[in-house]
């Protein structure tokens, strides 16, 4: 069974910082997506970023992009010039590219506070 | 707003009470997931209606009944729940396609705001 792993329960970042959260994540398998959800305190989840474990290129939106490293099994997620409005839980999850495609495995989630 | 909306955002319920959780997606999709969001763990996925199959976690108790009667429309019967199926539940809906003989795929997931529910 796959696993994810979010080892900082809570950071902060300065206004207009750059900020990294962790993720590592096992599994067995060669083909699957990585993803970074943000959850705001109107507790609706938001796709903020996606990678598919085929790509090399690290997968980047915006002032978010991502360091994959497949070896590794580590999937971290960077803030850069960090917003108020980027303060919420974020949790990284794993979706296996096979039949259990409908199945996301997530992590525990990392509280990020934004000092003004 | 992702077009998925969730009712009542608050429900607060003894262990005797029955009760609906209500989840209504807007997207045109054709899968809708409950997941259960309890403090310091992961979001636990209960139960998942996807090209018209119904797929679920074997660990949910039968307590929780869902019911999919159209594709825009899930919802979570609630029946003798205990203090510990205190948690936010969080409804999600996707554009499902079809992977093979058993498989099913999609872009992401879109998410309601939840139902914080207080089990007395």
């Amino acid at each position: 069974a796959q696993t994810v792993t979010q080892s900082q329960p809570e950071m902060s970042v300065q206004e207009a910082e750059t900020v990294t959260l962790s993720c590592t994540y096992d599994t067995s398998e060669s083909d699957y997506y990585l993803f970074w959800y943000k959850q705001p305190p109107s507790r609706q989840m938001i796709l903020v970023i996606r990678q598919e474990a085929y790509k090399q290129q690290n997968a980047t939106e915006n002032r978010f992009s991502v360091n994959f490293q497949k070896a590794a099994k580590s999937f971290s997620l960077k803030i850069s010039d960090s917003q108020l409005g980027d303060a919420a839980m974020y949790f990284c999850a794993y979706r296996s590219a096979g039949s259990s495609g409908d199945k996301l495995t997530f992590g525990t989630g990392t509280r990020l506070a934004v000092r003004p | 707003e992702t077009g998925v909306t969730q009712t009542p955002r608050h429900l607060v319920m003894g262990m005797t009470n029955k009760k609906s959780l209500k989840c209504e997606q807007h997207l045109g999709h054709n899968a809708m997931y409950w997941y259960k969001q309890s403090a310091k763990k992961p979001l636990e996925l209960m139960f998942v209606y996807s090209l018209e199959e119904r797929v679920e976690n074997n660990s949910v108790p039968s307590r929780f009944s869902p019911e999919c009667p159209n594709s825009s429309h899930l919802f979570l019967h609630l029946h003798t729940l205990q203090p510990e199926d205190s948690a936010l539940y969080l409804c999600a809906s996707s554009r499902d396609q079809p992977t093979g003989f058993y498989g099913r795929a999609n872009e992401k997931l879109f998410f309601g705001s939840g139902t914080q529910l207080s089990v007395l």
